[in-house]
C-alpha cells in the first residue's frame, strides 16, 4: 500500500463550487504539506502543518483553506473554485525529528475547474 | 522572498550522452538541497545535500553542493530513456521546500 494517498486522483468542477481534497499517510510523520504543480512553475507551498493543532499559509494560500483532522489526516479545501486553480495538487509529508526535510509525496490530484 | 532557479529548463540527448542539470538558490536560513525525480506523477526523492563540497553518489547519478558559491549540479552519466524525467530542485528552511521551475530532460534512444 502506498504511504501517501490523495483523493480523488482527478476531478473536474466547474467555476463556484466547493472541493475537498483529502490527503492521507500511513509513514506515522507529523508534518504534512499541500502544494499545487503548474508547468514552468515547479511546486508552490499552498499550506503547512507541523502537527495537528498548527496550521501555516505558505506562498499561495488565497483561496484556498485547509483542515488537519488527525495525525494522518490534511484536507485541502477550495471553498469556490476558479479556473485558475487548475492545476496539479501534491500532498507531501516529512518526519518531524531525524530528518525533517525530506518530503515523501503523494500521487498527486489533476484538478480542472470549467 | 527564497528563490530557486534551475536550469537549463529543458534538454534533449541521445542515449549514452553525460548531462548536468544546474540548480542555484537564494534561501534565507538555509539547511539542505534536495533534489527531486519526476515521471508520471509524484516527485521522488533523489539526494540530500547539506555539506559543501561532498559528493553524493547513487548509481549513475552523483550530486554535489557548493555553500558558497550557493549552488549545486545533477549529474547523470551514461543516459538511458528511463532517465526522461523532470528534475527538480528545492532548497530547505525551517521545514519549508522552495522548488525550483524544474529541468525537463528528455534522453532519445
Amino acid at each position: 500500500d502506498a504511504d501517501v494517498t490523495q483523493t480523488p486522483r482527478n476531478r473536474i468542477t466547474k467555476t463556484g463550487k466547493r472541493i475537498m481534497l483529502e490527503c492521507s499517510q500511513t509513514k506515522g510523520h507529523d508534518r504534512m504539506y499541500w502544494y499545487r504543480q503548474d508547468p514552468g512553475l515547479g511546486l508552490r507551498l499552498i499550506y503547512y502543518s507541523f502537527d495537528v493543532k498548527d496550521i501555516n499559509k505558505g506562498e499561495i494560500s488565497d483561496g484556498y483553506s485547509v483542515s488537519r483532522q488527525a495525525q494522518a489526516k490534511f484536507s485541502l479545501s477550495l471553498e469556490s473554485a476558479i479556473p485558475n486553480q487548475t492545476a496539479l495538487y501534491f500532498c507531501a509529508t516529512s518526519a518531524g525529528t531525524g530528518d525533517p526535510d525530506t518530503q515523501y509525496f503523494g500521487p498527486g490530484t489533476r484538478l480542472t475547474v470549467l | 522572498e527564497d528563490k530557486v532557479v534551475q536550469s537549463p529548463l529543458s534538454l534533449v540527448v541521445h542515449e549514452g550522452d553525460t548531462v548536468t542539470l544546474n540548480c542555484s538558490y537564494e534561501v534565507t536560513n538555509f539547511r539542505s538541497l534536495l533534489w527531486y525525480k519526476q515521471e508520471k506523477k509524484a516527485p521522488t526523492f533523489l539526494f540530500m545535500l547539506t555539506s559543501s563540497g561532498i559528493e553524493k553518489k547513487s548509481g549513475r547519478l552523483s550530486s554535489i553542493l557548493d555553500k558558497k558559491e550557493l549552488f549545486s549540479i545533477l549529474n547523470i552519466t551514461a543516459t538511458q530513456t528511463g532517465d526522461s524525467a523532470i528534475y527538480l530542485c528545492a532548497g530547505t528552511s525551517y521545514g519549508k521546500l522552495t522548488f525550483g521551475q524544474g529541468t525537463i530532460l528528455t534522453v532519445h534512444p
